[in-house]
C-alpha cells in the first residue's frame, strides 16, 4: 500500500530565512511523486512533478528534490507570500491510477 | 473556462439522510477523482474514475457511491449520512491523471452530518 508521510507538521519561519520540508513515501515503483501547494479555503494548485532520483525542479523560491525514499522542498528567502500548506503526493505503478496525498506541511512565514 | 465546479459549496445534514455532492469539468478531462479532507489528515482518496463509465475505488470509499455517465460529470452520493463523514469534499480533474500528477481541484464542498 502506498503511503507519503510529510514532515514537519508545522513550520513557522522569518522572512527571508532559508529552510526544506520532507516528504519520505513507501511505493511499489514509483511513478511519479507530486507537490501541491493549498491556501486556506482553497482547493490544492499543481507545483511539481518529480520522475526518478536525483530529478530537480524549481518554481521561483521553490525547489524539489528527490531520491529513492523522500523527497525535499527547498524554501529560499521565502516571503509572506509563500505561506501555506504544502503538500506531497504518489502514484506508483502497482496502485493502478490512485494519487495519494500525505497531510501536509503548514508553513507560516513572518514579516 | 470554468475549470472543476462544485455544488454545493456549504450543506448541512443530518445523520441518515442521502444526498449528492456534484462535481463538473469542461476541460474534457479523462481523469476525475474526489477526495475528502479532515484536520490533520491531509487529502484522503475517496473513488476515481480513468474515464465515462469507469470507476474505482479508493482509500476511503464505504459510504460513497460514484458513477460517471458523462466525461464532464462525477457526481459523489452519500447513501446514508454519518457524522464521521463531516468533512471538505473536493473534486479533481487531469488530463493525463496519475502519469503527471497534475490535477486540478475544485474550490472544495464543505459537509456537517448532524
Amino acid at each position: 500500500e502506498d503511503q507519503v508521510t510529510q514532515s514537519p507538521e508545522a513550520l513557522r519561519l522569518q522572512e527571508g530565512e532559508s529552510s526544506s520540508l520532507n516528504c519520505s513515501y513507501t511505493v511499489s515503483g514509483l511513478r511519479g511523486l507530486f507537490w501541491y501547494r493549498q491556501d486556506p479555503g482553497k482547493g490544492p494548485e499543481f507545483l511539481f512533478t518529480l520522475y526518478s532520483a536525483g530529478e530537480e525542479k524549481e518554481k521561483e523560491r521553490l525547489k524539489a528534490t528527490l531520491t529513492k525514499k523522500e523527497s525535499f522542498l527547498h524554501i529560499t528567502a521565502p516571503k509572506p507570500e509563500d505561506s501555506a500548506t504544502y503538500l506531497c503526493a504518489v502514484s506508483g505503478y502497482s496502485s493502478a491510477s490512485k494519487i495519494i496525498f500525505g497531510s501536509g506541511t503548514r508553513l507560516s512565514i513572518r514579516p | 473556462n470554468a475549470g472543476v465546479t462544485q455544488t454545493p459549496k456549504f450543506q448541512v445534514l443530518k445523520t441518515g439522510q442521502s444526498m449528492t455532492l456534484q462535481c463538473a469539468q469542461d476541460m474534457n478531462h479523462e481523469y476525475m477523482s474526489w477526495y475528502r479532507q479532515d484536520p490533520g489528515m491531509g487529502l484522503r482518496l475517496i473513488h476515481y474514475s480513468v474515464g465515462a463509465g469507469i470507476t474505482d475505488q479508493g482509500e476511503v470509499p464505504n459510504g460513497y457511491n460514484v458513477s460517471r455517465s458523462t466525461t464532464e460529470d462525477f457526481p459523489l452520493r452519500l447513501l446514508s449520512a454519518a457524522p464521521s463523514q463531516t468533512s471538505v469534499y473536493f473534486c479533481a480533474s487531469s488530463y493525463e491523471g496519475s502519469r503527471t500528477g497534475e490535477l486540478f481541484f475544485g474550490e472544495g464542498s464543505r459537509l456537517t452530518v448532524l
